[in-house]
């Protein structure tokens, strides 16, 4: 079946960077876009962006140009989500989720999401 | 930026009960919507596309409906698994989610 695995709860400093990863299984990782979803308490969900990885290509939300870069390893089927330039906004869960990449492009399979903490 | 507005923002029933909740898109979206369950410390799962298709594996208590600017989820008779908050998402342009119904028994 198909699974996102992502990586674990991160705590980092103010002005750091930090590198999430969404491992696929059970699809072919290349056919699917990737999406990167945030969620903040209280201030429901916000569309990062996609990658296809495929090509690499890219979109983002223009919100998070400069604050996100979104990759991904074809050889490992895992996608990337690296945040820069850290505050205590960035304080969030971090979901990926996969959609079709042409035709109805919904969200039908998700991470189970990763805690990123910004904090001295 | 097309922003989705959903109501009520908290919503208490009783077992069995017929719930509708609601969104609203602030321009046409066509059938553009998608409706997700998030259950508390989960990830949110897909219910309903194409503002009305039910996804695979979901109950058929779940409903959809609408078009253009006005859409409804419904669930014909509410179970205890049910309590979740519930979020709209736009695909036609970008991607936009609502902010959620939170709905609880009463």
């Amino acid at each position: 079946q198909v699974q996102l695995q992502q990586s674990g709860a991160e705590l980092v400093k103010p002005g750091s960077s930090v590198k999430i990863s969404c491992k696929a299984s059970g699809y072919t990782f290349t056919s699917y876009d990737m999406h990167w979803i945030k969620q903040q308490p209280g201030n429901g969900l916000e569309w990062i962006g996609w990658i296809y990885p495929g090509n690499g290509n890219t979109k983002y939300n223009q919100k998070f140009n400069g604050k996100a870069t979104l990759t991904a390893d074809k050889s490992s089927s895992t996608a990337y989500m690296q945040l820069s330039s850290l505050t205590s906004e960035d304080s969030a869960v971090y979901f990926c989720a996969r959609s079709q990449t042409m035709g109805i492009r919904v969200m039908d399979a998700w991470g189970q999401g990763a805690s990123v903490t910004v904090s001295s | 930026d097309i922003q989705m507005t959903q109501s009520p923002s908290l919503l208490s029933a009783s077992v069995g009960d017929r719930v509708t909740l609601n969104c609203k898109a602030s321009q046409n979206i066509y059938k553009n919507l998608a409706w997700y369950q998030q259950k508390l410390g989960e990830a949110p799962k897909l219910l309903i596309y194409n503002a009305n298709s039910l996804q695979t594996g979901i109950p058929s208590r779940f409903s959809g409906s609408g078009s253009g600017t006005d859409f409804t989820l419904t669930i014909s008779s509410l179970q205890p698994e049910d309590v979740a908050t519930y979020f709209c998402q736009q695909y036609y342009s970008g991607y936009t989610f609502g902010a959620g119904t939170k709905l609880e028994l009463k």
